[in-house]
């Protein structure tokens, strides 16, 4: 079922810095890349998504950053802050059943102080 | 909206038991989805609705799991017989349809452990 692979699967970053979190997929029939944001003890909540007639998303200080030759997208989070600390997922439509999101297995960012 | 709502919360029960989830997902959505969160796996679907019928169950791991959804409001997921392995955090989210089925709001989960 793994269609996405995520990389790293832990950061550390300190306060203000960049984190960069890196997703490649396989199938190139995909139209549709997000990220999603899970805090300890909740869901997972969408945060930015992209579909691959651009190479770049800005909202405020998240970027998705979309490589289609590359088969890779990126999240960047410029000026990290604690706040920010959470696990992120990327995902991608799964090819089998045509609507159903598949996940990577997450990264764990913790920003510190 | 409350949001899609799941209980229990928390669930702690003995191998061999039965085991019942529930999901009021967000009114209006056209999808439902169950997907279940462990270390070792991530988030794997175990299977959607459409308009309250299943599309894709292909991710359910055993026939122990099954899950229906009998009306727009309303989907359970059953384990019988439950097994430590089931341990996880179970998450139910909802999709509108002019998203494609692509932008879930997910529940809080129900966290499961079977001793």
């Amino acid at each position: 079922q793994q269609q996405v692979k995520q990389s790293p699967q832990s950061l550390i970053v300190q306060k203000g810095g960049i984190s960069i979190i890196n997703c490649a997929y396989e199938n190139t029939a995909f139209d549709y890349f997000p990220w999603y944001q899970q805090f300890p003890g909740k869901g997972p909540a969408l945060l930015i998504a992209i579909r691959p007639d651009v190479s770049e998303k800005k909202e405020g200080r998240f970027t998705i950053s979309f490589n289609k030759s590359a088969k890779q997208f990126s999240l960047h989070i410029m000026d990290s802050q604690p706040g920010d600390s959470a696990t992120y997922f990327c995902a991608a439509p799964n090819s089998n059943s045509g609507y159903a999101l598949n996940f990577g297995k997450g990264t764990s960012l913790l920003v510190t102080p | 909206d409350a949001g899609v709502i799941q209980s229990p919360r928390h669930e702690v029960t003995e191998m061999g038991q039965e085991v019942t989830l529930r999901c009021k997902p967000i009114s209006g959505h056209d999808y439902l989805f169950w997907y279940r969160q462990t270390m070792m796996r991530g988030l794997e679907l175990l299977i959607y609705f459409n308009n309250n019928v299943p599309i894709d169950d292909s991710g359910m791991p055993e026939d122990r799991f099954s899950a229906k959804m009998p009306n727009a409001s309303f989907s359970t997921l059953k384990i019988q017989p439950s097994e430590p392995r089931d341990s996880a955090v179970y998450f139910c989210a909802s999709s509108p349809a002019w998203s494609g089925a692509n932008v879930l709001t997910f529940g809080a989960g129900s966290r499961l452990t079977v001793l």
